[in-house]
Protein backbone atom coordinates (compact mmCIF):
# COMPACT_ATOMS: atom_id res chain seq x y z
CA UNK A 1 0.00 0.00 0.00
CA UNK A 2 1.56 2.75 -1.01
CA UNK A 3 -0.38 5.78 -0.35
CA UNK A 4 0.37 8.42 -2.39
CA UNK A 5 3.17 8.72 -5.08
CA UNK A 6 4.10 11.58 -6.75
CA UNK A 7 6.74 11.48 -10.14
CA UNK A 8 9.03 13.23 -10.99
CA UNK A 9 10.56 14.32 -7.72
CA UNK A 10 12.87 16.78 -9.51
CA UNK A 11 12.42 18.46 -12.34
CA UNK A 12 14.05 21.42 -14.63
CA UNK A 13 12.33 23.06 -17.28
CA UNK A 14 12.81 25.92 -19.12
CA UNK A 15 10.36 29.01 -19.40
CA UNK A 16 7.74 27.83 -22.17
CA UNK A 17 7.94 24.21 -21.48
CA UNK A 18 5.09 21.91 -20.60
CA UNK A 19 5.07 18.92 -18.70
CA UNK A 20 2.71 16.64 -16.29
CA UNK A 21 2.92 16.06 -12.58
CA UNK A 22 1.92 12.98 -12.15
CA UNK A 23 -0.21 12.10 -8.74
CA UNK A 24 -1.70 8.58 -8.33
CA UNK A 25 -3.32 6.94 -4.91
CA UNK A 26 -3.81 3.37 -4.08
CA UNK A 27 -6.04 4.46 -0.56
CA UNK A 28 -9.84 4.78 -2.93
CA UNK A 29 -10.38 8.16 -1.55
CA UNK A 30 -12.67 10.03 -3.90
CA UNK A 31 -10.77 13.89 -3.01
CA UNK A 32 -7.53 14.82 -4.18
CA UNK A 33 -6.36 18.00 -4.19
CA UNK A 34 -2.91 19.59 -5.91
CA UNK A 35 -0.73 22.18 -3.87
CA UNK A 36 2.05 24.31 -4.10
CA UNK A 37 4.11 25.42 -1.25
CA UNK A 38 6.23 28.24 -1.84
CA UNK A 39 8.40 30.32 1.42
CA UNK A 40 6.75 31.94 3.97
CA UNK A 41 3.44 31.42 2.25
CA UNK A 42 2.18 27.89 3.09
CA UNK A 43 0.30 25.77 0.53
CA UNK A 44 -1.59 27.17 -1.75
CA UNK A 45 -4.66 24.98 -3.23
CA UNK A 46 -3.99 24.85 -7.25
CA UNK A 47 -7.17 22.61 -8.12
CA UNK A 48 -8.84 20.04 -6.39
CA UNK A 49 -11.21 16.49 -7.52
CA UNK A 50 -14.09 15.40 -5.48
CA UNK A 51 -14.35 12.33 -7.95
CA UNK A 52 -13.89 10.81 -11.24
CA UNK A 53 -14.97 13.43 -14.45
CA UNK A 54 -14.98 16.28 -11.41
CA UNK A 55 -12.67 19.16 -10.69
CA UNK A 56 -12.46 22.37 -9.91
CA UNK A 57 -10.14 25.45 -9.18
CA UNK A 58 -8.42 26.34 -5.94
CA UNK A 59 -6.89 29.40 -4.90
CA UNK A 60 -4.25 29.67 -7.28
CA UNK A 61 -5.02 27.98 -10.73
CA UNK A 62 -3.85 30.13 -13.74
CA UNK A 63 -1.15 28.46 -15.96
CA UNK A 64 -2.73 24.71 -14.54
CA UNK A 65 -4.62 22.47 -16.02
CA UNK A 66 -6.08 19.32 -14.73
CA UNK A 67 -8.25 15.94 -15.26
CA UNK A 68 -9.44 13.68 -13.34
CA UNK A 69 -10.43 9.95 -15.78
CA UNK A 70 -10.21 7.82 -13.02
CA UNK A 71 -10.49 7.44 -9.16
CA UNK A 72 -6.61 6.54 -8.64
CA UNK A 73 -4.90 9.32 -10.81
CA UNK A 74 -4.92 13.58 -11.06
CA UNK A 75 -2.41 14.64 -12.87
CA UNK A 76 -1.87 18.26 -13.42
CA UNK A 77 -0.38 20.04 -16.40
CA UNK A 78 2.01 23.11 -16.97
CA UNK A 79 1.37 24.07 -20.93
CA UNK A 80 3.64 26.97 -21.08
CA UNK A 81 5.82 27.09 -17.48
CA UNK A 82 7.13 30.02 -15.97
CA UNK A 83 9.67 30.98 -13.56
CA UNK A 84 7.15 31.89 -10.97
CA UNK A 85 5.68 28.35 -11.37
CA UNK A 86 9.16 27.56 -9.33
CA UNK A 87 7.86 25.75 -6.20
CA UNK A 88 7.28 22.56 -4.58
CA UNK A 89 4.03 20.90 -5.71
CA UNK A 90 2.53 18.49 -3.71
CA UNK A 91 -0.78 15.93 -4.18
CA UNK A 92 -3.06 15.50 -1.45
CA UNK A 93 -6.20 12.82 -0.88
CA UNK A 94 -8.93 12.54 1.44
CA UNK A 95 -12.15 10.25 1.88
CA UNK A 96 -15.36 12.39 1.67
CA UNK A 97 -18.37 12.87 4.23
CA UNK A 98 -18.17 14.20 7.37
CA UNK A 99 -15.52 16.89 6.95
CA UNK A 100 -13.31 15.77 9.79
CA UNK A 101 -11.12 13.48 7.11
CA UNK A 102 -7.40 13.94 7.69
CA UNK A 103 -5.82 14.83 4.33
CA UNK A 104 -2.88 12.22 3.04
CA UNK A 105 0.14 13.95 1.04
CA UNK A 106 2.63 12.64 -1.28
CA UNK A 107 6.34 13.14 -1.29
CA UNK A 108 6.44 16.14 -3.33
CA UNK A 109 7.65 17.19 -6.59
CA UNK A 110 10.24 20.18 -6.50
CA UNK A 111 10.01 21.81 -9.92
CA UNK A 112 12.25 24.94 -11.06
CA UNK A 113 11.81 26.96 -14.41
CA UNK A 114 14.92 28.95 -15.61
CA UNK B 1 -13.79 34.35 4.03
CA UNK B 2 -11.75 31.28 6.01
CA UNK B 3 -7.93 32.39 7.18
CA UNK B 4 -5.63 30.71 9.42
CA UNK B 5 -3.05 33.01 10.92
CA UNK B 6 0.40 31.56 12.48
CA UNK B 7 2.21 34.53 14.24
CA UNK B 8 6.06 33.21 14.91
CA UNK B 9 7.50 31.99 11.72
CA UNK B 10 9.92 30.46 14.12
CA UNK B 11 10.32 29.27 17.63
CA UNK B 12 13.27 27.92 19.55
CA UNK B 13 13.07 25.62 22.57
CA UNK B 14 15.60 23.57 24.30
CA UNK B 15 15.27 20.08 24.78
CA UNK B 16 13.21 18.87 28.01
CA UNK B 17 11.26 22.33 27.78
CA UNK B 18 7.63 22.73 26.66
CA UNK B 19 6.93 24.28 23.71
CA UNK B 20 3.66 25.99 22.00
CA UNK B 21 3.26 26.81 18.36
CA UNK B 22 0.38 29.21 17.85
CA UNK B 23 -2.33 29.53 15.36
CA UNK B 24 -5.59 31.42 15.08
CA UNK B 25 -7.92 31.06 12.85
CA UNK B 26 -11.07 32.92 10.71
CA UNK B 27 -14.16 30.93 9.14
CA UNK B 28 -17.79 31.64 8.46
CA UNK B 29 -19.00 28.55 10.71
CA UNK B 30 -17.89 26.32 13.03
CA UNK B 31 -13.88 24.79 11.67
CA UNK B 32 -12.45 21.64 11.95
CA UNK B 33 -8.97 22.55 12.81
CA UNK B 34 -5.77 20.29 12.02
CA UNK B 35 -1.98 20.51 12.55
CA UNK B 36 0.56 18.84 10.35
CA UNK B 37 4.50 18.51 10.26
CA UNK B 38 6.95 18.41 7.78
CA UNK B 39 10.06 16.97 7.70
CA UNK B 40 12.79 18.29 5.65
CA UNK B 41 12.38 17.31 1.88
CA UNK B 42 9.28 15.38 3.05
CA UNK B 43 5.51 15.56 2.59
CA UNK B 44 2.81 16.67 5.12
CA UNK B 45 2.38 14.32 7.92
CA UNK B 46 -0.82 14.11 9.72
CA UNK B 47 -0.33 15.08 13.89
CA UNK B 48 -3.76 15.67 15.40
CA UNK B 49 -7.46 17.36 14.52
CA UNK B 50 -10.31 18.63 16.12
CA UNK B 51 -13.22 17.76 14.93
CA UNK B 52 -15.95 18.29 17.80
CA UNK B 53 -16.29 17.26 21.49
CA UNK B 54 -13.61 17.73 24.27
CA UNK B 55 -11.67 21.19 23.35
CA UNK B 56 -8.12 19.53 24.70
CA UNK B 57 -6.70 17.06 21.71
CA UNK B 58 -4.33 14.35 21.93
CA UNK B 59 -2.44 13.59 18.77
CA UNK B 60 1.24 11.82 17.42
CA UNK B 61 4.70 11.63 19.37
CA UNK B 62 2.78 13.29 22.22
CA UNK B 63 1.35 16.15 21.22
CA UNK B 64 -1.42 17.78 21.54
CA UNK B 65 -3.83 20.77 21.01
CA UNK B 66 -6.03 23.19 22.52
CA UNK B 67 -9.08 24.37 20.42
CA UNK B 68 -10.35 27.79 22.14
CA UNK B 69 -13.43 28.62 20.27
CA UNK B 70 -14.11 32.19 22.58
CA UNK B 71 -10.02 33.47 21.23
CA UNK B 72 -10.62 31.51 17.88
CA UNK B 73 -6.93 29.73 18.65
CA UNK B 74 -5.84 26.33 18.06
CA UNK B 75 -2.36 25.88 19.85
CA UNK B 76 0.07 23.11 19.48
CA UNK B 77 1.83 22.03 22.48
CA UNK B 78 3.99 19.51 24.24
CA UNK B 79 5.21 19.23 27.58
CA UNK B 80 8.63 17.94 26.77
CA UNK B 81 10.41 18.96 23.58
CA UNK B 82 12.91 16.66 21.90
CA UNK B 83 15.44 17.59 18.85
CA UNK B 84 13.67 15.17 16.35
CA UNK B 85 10.76 17.14 16.87
CA UNK B 86 12.56 20.30 14.63
CA UNK B 87 10.24 20.67 11.73
CA UNK B 88 8.24 23.21 9.79
CA UNK B 89 4.71 22.70 11.16
CA UNK B 90 1.40 23.73 9.66
CA UNK B 91 -1.78 24.79 11.04
CA UNK B 92 -5.20 24.33 8.63
CA UNK B 93 -8.68 24.97 8.96
CA UNK B 94 -11.96 23.81 6.64
CA UNK B 95 -14.98 25.12 7.84
CA UNK B 96 -17.95 22.72 8.53
CA UNK B 97 -20.35 24.76 6.12
CA UNK B 98 -18.35 23.87 3.10
CA UNK B 99 -18.18 20.18 3.60
CA UNK B 100 -19.83 19.56 -0.04
CA UNK B 101 -16.21 20.99 -1.40
CA UNK B 102 -14.58 17.46 0.80
CA UNK B 103 -11.13 17.80 1.80
CA UNK B 104 -10.68 21.43 1.17
CA UNK B 105 -8.03 23.02 3.80
CA UNK B 106 -6.95 26.52 4.08
CA UNK B 107 -3.42 26.43 5.49
CA UNK B 108 -0.54 29.20 7.63
CA UNK B 109 2.04 30.01 6.26
CA UNK B 110 4.20 27.66 8.93
CA UNK B 111 6.36 27.69 11.96
CA UNK B 112 9.55 26.54 11.77
CA UNK B 113 10.23 24.76 15.55
CA UNK B 114 13.76 24.52 15.95
CA UNK B 115 14.57 22.61 19.53
CA UNK B 116 18.32 22.83 20.57
CA UNK B 117 19.99 20.09 22.92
Amino acid sequence: NAGVTQTPKFQVLKTGQSMTLQCAQDMNHEYMSWYRQDPGMGLRLIHYSVGAGITDQGEVPNGYNVSRSTTEDFPLRLLSAAPSQTSVYFCAISRLGEGGNEQFFGPGTRLTVL
Amino acid sequence: AQSVAQPEDQVNVAEGNPLTVKCTYSVSGNPYLFWYVQYPNRGLQFLLKYITGDNLVKGSYGFEAEFNKSQTSFHLKKPSALVSDSALYFCAVRDRLLDNQGGKLIFGQGTELSVKP
